[in-house]
């Protein structure tokens, strides 16, 4: 199956800097991919979905300035958290799909923790 | 704005008994996908049905699409300890994103 790859798997870092996430689709092209936060014990938040060459569509209450997302091929994505803070902390998964049809099953990361100290 | 609501929102079950959760939409879904997530883990694609009316079955688990296409249930027949997670229902209604439900945790006393 298609197999999609995050890395870091775990960070902490300390308040005020920046983090970058890098999400790649190993064994196919992804034209779109997604970008969820997970709280504990809580459901998945689309924070922004990013299409390959093009600038990414953010979620209503998503700060665009603070959550930077490239789409750089169609095989990364990448999500940065600038000048990160404590409410940052959480768990950053992507997603990746192969077309542009919601009818293409999504392929998750296996996510990044975040921890900002 | 377009909702997916799930329940319950966890249960609790022995080994051996069976568990269904439940999805309805608020708007009527193109197609719909269900998603189980283990403690610690991703989410890991299940299943998809498109048609209204549409069973599928996968071993001891059984999905509905409804006839409105607007609700979704997950059957779990006779659990096993490896059932234990998370389970996601995630609707689409033609556009581009996906709308996740709250998600149902599973868990299976031996």
């Amino acid at each position: 199956g298609a197999v999609v790859s995050q890395h870091p798997s775990r960070v902490i870092c300390k308040s005020g800097t920046s983090v970058k996430i890098e999400c790649r689709s190993l064994d196919f092209q992804a034209t779109t991919m997604f970008w969820y936060r997970q709280f504990p014990k809580q459901s998945l938040m689309l924070m922004a979905t990013s299409n390959e060459g093009s600038k990414a569509t953010y979620e209503q209450g998503v700060e665009k300035d603070k959550f930077l997302i490239n789409h750089a091929s169609l095989t990364l994505s990448t999500l940065t958290v600038t000048s990160a803070h404590p409410e940052d902390s959480s768990f950053y998964i992507c997603s990746a799909r192969t077309g542009t049809s919601a009818r293409n099953e999504q392929f998750f990361g296996p996510g990044t923790r975040l921890t900002v100290l | 704005g377009q909702q997916v609501m799930q329940i319950p929102q966890y249960q609790h079950v022995q080994e051996g008994e069976d568990f269904t959760t439940y999805c309805n939409s608020s708007t009527t879904l193109s197609n719909i996908q269900w998603y189980k997530q283990r403690p610690g883990g991703h989410p890991v694609f299940l299943i998809q049905l498109v048609k209204s009316g549409e069973v599928k079955k996968q071993k001891r688990l059984t999905f509905q699409f409804g006839e409105a296409k607007k609700n979704s249930s997950l059957h779990i027949t006779a659990t096993q300890t490896t059932d234990v997670g998370t389970y996601f229902c995630a609707g689409h209604t033609g556009g581009f994103k996906t709308i996740f439900g709250a998600g149902t945790r599973l868990f299976v006393k031996a």
